[in-house]
């Protein structure tokens, strides 16, 4: 257990619904993320929180929505998903500053968009 | 920005040999290696990380090594067993934020009993 929570564990969803991930985390870190991790390609930054804000939006697309209503929770709203965005999501969270951040990661969320 | 290459794609070895994962870096000005390992169903866990100060690093089994110069690090697993199988990803770090984490491709390393 890293001390980074993600739910669900396994999401199924249809392009025309909207859903939600959910990443908790219990390590008082100040900065999240969320990577996306598809087969036999390089994790895949998508969003940082730092402090509650947003610092960086690695051209992902508006389907992708993410949230941070404080540093412990992230969320990742999905709408209207293509199939090719079946992966598995990551949350991952560190402590901002310093040398060398360590960076621990949730178990992910499998997604499968049909 | 940061290029990490990893080689190879995917390695089986006996139980009880080694295994070696390579990866090499762009920016001489990276200065925090770490390795993750992720098991199937799993987020990728930290098992060790190296410095660039600091050539070399053991943890039980496992050790990295660095090489500034030649900017590459590798990753040794002695006495390998059959839970070691697992995807191996190398990192390269930029700065004092984890966002500056950039990843290799991964090493399916397969242990065979």
């Amino acid at each position: 257990e890293t001390g980074v929570t993600q739910t669900p564990r396994h999401l199924v969803m249809g392009m025309t619904n909207k859903k939600s991930l959910k990443c908790e985390q219990h390590l008082g870190h100040n900065a999240m993320y969320w990577y996306k991790q598809s087969a036999k390609k390089p994790l895949e930054l998508m969003f940082v929180y730092s402090l509650e804000e947003r610092v960086e939006n690695n051209s992902v697309p508006s389907r992708f929505s993410p949230e941070c209503p404080n540093s412990s929770h992230l969320f990742l709203h999905l709408h209207t998903l293509q199939p090719e965005d079946s992966a598995l999501y990551l949350c991952a969270s560190s402590q901002e500053g310093g040398i060398g951040t360590e960076a621990f990661f949730g178990q992910g969320t499998r997604l499968t968009v049909v | 920005g940061e290029n990490v290459e990893q080689h190879p794609s995917t390695l089986s070895v006996q139980e009880g040999d080694s295994a070696v994962i390579k990866c090499t870096y762009s920016d001489s000005a990276s200065n925090y290696f770490p390795w993750y390992k992720q098991e199937l169903g799993k987020g990728p866990q930290l098992i060790i990380d190296i410095r660039s100060n600091v050539g070399e690093k053991k943890d039980q089994r496992i050790a990295v090594t660095l090489n500034k110069t030649a900017k590459h690090f590798s990753l040794h697993i002695t006495e390998t067993q059959p839970e070691d199988s697992a995807v191996y990803f190398c990192a390269a770090l930029l700065s004092g934020s984890a966002r500056q984490l950039t990843f290799g491709s991964g090493t399916q390393l397969t242990v065979l009993p």
